[in-house]
């Protein structure tokens, strides 16, 4: 049964930049889509992006285009999101998520990879933003 | 703020039957299926619900899923002390460049 491993907890100062990391234990995602979704302190869900590791496509929420990078090392198992130009609104847990399915029938392959959710999920990660 | 609105709160006593309500719009709900998530307080969303009512291996028959037209619903019945936590509705959303959605989000309390 994977799992998805996620990297320690983080502290950063407003303006620089963080890279959490994932890794698959005990299987492989190169199969499934790899998405990103984080928490706010008593908020909710927001999915931030994803990515398809097989094909190396990414696609990311609007609001944070042009900050977050999701990228895979596929050597490792690894997936990593790095989010730039920090503020104290990104102060939150990062959780990595896997995608339910597997396959891609239409020309929206993204759309097709998380439609039916993401099953497997990571530990979460929490960054913390402060000066 | 979510495209998909839940209402904040629900509470039932052990044994009853919960029902909480997703609402979203003809981009989203209205052209694509639902998902369902639980979420224990300190921990990682658990995937309750897939396409609309299938439970993945291992969720408890007494959570249902449904949906009509842009809306959709999770039914608890048979309520437990355990099934206190966060639930999410989520969706892909056609609009703009696509992407993934969550409601807001909805807070059950067993009583």
């Amino acid at each position: 049964q994977v799992q998805l491993v996620q990297s320690g907890a983080e502290v950063r100062k407003p303006g620089s930049s963080v890279k959490v990391s994932c890794k698959a234990s005990g299987g492989t995602f190169s199969t499934y889509g790899i998405s990103w979704v984080r928490q706010a302190p008593g908020q909710g869900l927001e999915w931030m992006g994803g990515i398809l590791p097989f094909l190396g496509t990414t696609n990311y929420a609007q609001k944070l285009q042009g900050r977050v990078t999701i990228t895979t090392d596929g050597s490792t198992g690894t997936a990593y999101m790095e989010l730039s130009s920090l503020r104290s609104a990104d102060t939150a847990v990062y959780f990595c998520a896997r995608s339910m399915a597997t396959y891609c029938n239409s020309p929206n392959c993204f759309k097709d990879y998380f439609y039916n959710g993401m099953d497997v999920w990571g530990q979460g990660t929490t960054v913390t933003v402060s000066s | 703020q979510s495209v998909l609105t839940q209402s904040p709160s629900a509470s039932g006593t052990p044994g009853q039957r919960v029902t909480i309500a997703c609402s979203g719009s003809s981009s989203n709900i209205g052209s694509n299926t639902v998902n369902w998530y639980q979420q224990l307080p300190g921990t990682a969303p658990k995937l309750l619900i897939y396409n609309n009512n299938q439970r993945p291996s291992g969720v408890p028959d007494r959570f249902s899923g449904s949906k009509s037209g842009a809306s959709a619903s999770l039914a608890i019945s048979g309520l437990q002390s355990e099934d206190e936590a966060d639930y999410y509705c989520a969706t892909w959303d056609d609009s703009l460049n696509g992407l993934y959605v969550f409601g807001t989000g909805t807070k059950v309390t067993v009583l």
